[in-house]
């Protein structure tokens, strides 16, 4: 069974305060590992997509790698508006077109100043 | 702007009523999901469909429905029959021909049933 766990659950930080958040999955066989952020009530909003490991991609202040068996998203030089909860969700090869995706409970990020 | 558009925002209903939620986007996706999120859980996928008049189970679709008469509407019904109905539902659509596929998602209706 495909799966997604994220660590830490909740992370508080100080603005200034770099630090990463880890998406760990096990799948049959990897197409594609997405990241997303989500605002209080609020729709996830999509960030990067990550396709073999080795790849990184960035965007502002924050940059998503990947391994074969997780993911980290670091946040440099945080500020308070990058709270939100950041989810991972990675799309097995098994699923085709339909492009099926399985969630995480996503990481609870609380910047503060 | 294009985008996907969920009404409404707030939905309050009786138990044993049947409520319909809508979502429609003009990204011209071919793809458009459904989702429920609960707190403490991931999101878990109710229906999908790939193409217009077709449309497939996901992993929670008892007491769901839905239609796909539209490529731009894809709405979803809550019967009776679901046990939990509280919760906040995601539309999501994507573009089959793009080479990356990700889903983009409408900002959400949270359903209270009383």
């Amino acid at each position: 069974e495909d799966q997604v766990t994220r660590s830490p659950e909740a992370l508080r930080l100080q603005e200034g305060e770099s630090s990463s958040l880890n998406c760990s999955y096990t799948v049959s066989g990897l197409r594609g590992l997405f990241w997303y952020r989500q605002d209080p009530g609020k729709g996830p909003e999509f960030l990067f997509t990550l396709y073999s490991a080795g790849e990184e991609k960035e965007k502002e202040r924050l940059k998503a790698t990947l391994t074969k068996k997780e993911s980290f998203l670091h946040i440099t030089a945080p500020k308070p508006e990058d709270s939100a909860t950041y989810l991972c969700a990675v799309q097995p090869i098994n699923t085709g077109t339909a492009s099926k995706l399985t969630f995480g409970t996503g990481t609870r990020l609380q910047v503060t100043l | 702007d294009g985008g996907i558009t969920q009404s409404p925002k707030y939905l309050f209903r009786k138990e044993g009523q049947n409520v319909t939620l809508s979502c429609e986007q003009n990204l011209n996706h071919d793809a458009m999901y459904w989702y429920r999120q609960d707190p403490g859980q991931g999101l878990r996928l109710i229906y999908y469909s790939q193409i217009v008049n077709d449309f497939q189970k996901g992993d929670i679709a008892e007491g769901y429905s839905v239609s796909r008469e539209k490529k731009e509407s894809f709405p979803l019904t809550v019967t009776s029959a679901q046990k939990n109905p509280t919760a906040f539902y995601l539309c999501a659509s994507r573009a089959r021909d793009r080479p990356s596929y990700e889903q983009y998602f409408g900002p959400g209706t949270r359903l209270t049933v009383t």
